[in-house]
């Protein structure tokens, strides 16, 4: 079966240091992969989404960058984090291959808050 | 990318049906319709997808009406376990064109 690793659960981190959150898949090949933003009480923002190794398309501007160095492998990153940078961030797979419907599967999150 | 439309919140009380309706009224021919259940602190978890007519589960019923430009999520006796939030998402293909959660209906269960 296929599971779905994200880490850490929660991180409390200063404005203007660096950020690294990781996500890998298990039990599947050349998922696509997706990184979500989600403020207190609203909805999923998409930041970032990739189809394969070094195919990382970002769906709003900001100082967070995204990378695929392996397969099963994606992080979200940035060099300063800001204080509207805080939420509550998901990574997501979905198979590849699957043209009906892209089912997405979702990891359990990450607790960011920036002070 | 079909825009959706889903009601900001509903009440309702364990025991009851709950239907959660969903307009998608641009919708593509090869779209489908998702539906996603989300607890607090959690990511959203798959509860059904469906193109057209009916689809069951252990979980849910979705109903679609021929012209596809609605659904309807049928959660059938409710318990205060249901409490989430609740989104449609219309769409198709793969990651190529991912696919835009909106902000989600609040289901709230009242004992």
């Amino acid at each position: 079966s296929q599971t779905i690793h994200q880490w850490p659960a929660t991180l409390v981190q200063p404005v203007g240091s660096p950020l690294s959150l990781e996500c890998t898949v298990e039990g599947t090949s050349n998922p696509n992969l997706y990184w979500y933003r989600q403020a207190a009480g609203r909805g999923l923002q998409l930041l970032f989404y990739s189809i394969g190794i070094d195919q990382i398309s970002s769906e709003v501007p900001q100082n967070l960058s995204a990378s695929r160095p392996q397969d099963r492998q994606f992080i979200l990153s940035s060099k300063k984090l800001l204080l509207s940078d805080s939420g509550f961030y998901l990574c997501a797979w979905s198979r590849g291959s699957e043209l009906a419907g892209n089912i997405q599967y979702f990891g359990a999150g990450t607790r960011l808050s920036v002070l | 990318l079909a825009k959706t439309t889903q009601p900001i919140s509903m009440d309702s009380y364990e025991g009851q049906e709950v239907n959660i309706t969903c307009s998608h009224n641009n919708i593509a021919t090869n779209d489908y319709i998702t539906w996603y259940q989300q607890f607090p602190s959690q990511g959203p978890r798959f509860i059904i997808q469906g193109y057209k007519t009916k689809v069951t589960n252990e979980v849910a019923s979705l109903f679609i009406p021929a012209d596809r430009k609605s659904s309807t999520l049928s959660l059938p006796r409710v318990s205060l376990s249901d409490t989430a939030v609740y989104y449609c998402l219309v769409g198709a293909g793969t990651g190529r064109r991912a696919l835009t959660f909106g902000s989600g209906t609040r289901l709230q269960v009242q004992p």
